[in-house]
């Protein structure tokens, strides 16, 4: 069955900084990728996805991520982080018919 | 437009009660979504919807009853809840099944007494 590992439950960056959240899959076949961006009391925002093609993706808000097949990962970063990225942030991969979601990763981010 | 929407936005219900959510999306997309999620948690699927007809159910309690009415209407009924039922249910929809990009409604927060 498809699983998706996020390493890190919460992660704190200053304002300004890189940053770069992981997210690692177990999947037979080729994976299709999101990431997902969630504010607090807030529904899912997609960021970017992977379905096939050019395994660096861009997304929106300045994210973008980079599928590597043989480390099993989709890595999510950004060059310099805004205080209005602190949220919550989910990988998923789709198999079976379903969207399987990593635990996520909490991003505070210092002033 | 890539919205989906929800109402209401925040619900309080007694263990007795009967409640319905709602979740609209005029989109044209035929796969529709329940979620369930606790605090600090992620997604987990409730149901899914593939052309109105039910293709998913992931064991829910017969306490949670969806609805399809249409392409464009997702319900989920609630009745004799238990408060371990409180959570943020969210709604998404996709073009066609779950190998597309799923868009999400803001949720409804529930609270069960």
């Amino acid at each position: 069955a498809q699983s998706v590992t996020q390493p890190d439950i919460h992660i704190t960056v200053s304002e300004g900084a890189s940053l770069e959240l992981r997210c690692n899959y177990s999947y037979g076949a080729t994976p299709y990728l999101f990431w997902y961006v969630q504010s607090p009391g807030q529904g899912l925002q997609l960021l970017l996805k992977y379905f096939s093609g050019d395994t660096l993706v861009q997304g929106i808000k300045g994210f973008e991520a980079e599928f590597k097949r043989s480390q099993s990962s989709y890595n999510l970063r950004k060059p310099s982080v805004h205080w209005s990225d602190a949220a919550d942030y989910f990988c998923a991969v789709e198999g079976a018919q379903k969207l399987v979601f990593g635990q996520g990763t909490r991003l505070t981010i210092n002033p | 437009d890539t919205e989906v929407t929800q109402t209401p936005k925040h619900l309080v219900m007694g263990m007795t009660n009967k409640k319905s959510l709602k979740c609209e999306q005029h989109m044209g997309h035929r796969a529709m979504y329940w979620y369930k999620q606790k605090a600090k948690k992620p997604p987990e699927l409730m149901f899914v919807y593939s052309y109105e007809k039910l293709s998913i159910n992931e064991s829910v309690p017969s306490r949670f009853s969806p609805e399809c009415p249409n392409s464009s209407l997702l319900n989920l009924h609630l009745h004799a809840l238990q408060p371990e039922d409180s959570a943020l249910y969210l709604c998404a929809s996709s073009h066609r099944g779950p190998e597309e990009t799923q868009y999400f409604g803001p949720g409804t927060r529930l609270l069960v007494l």
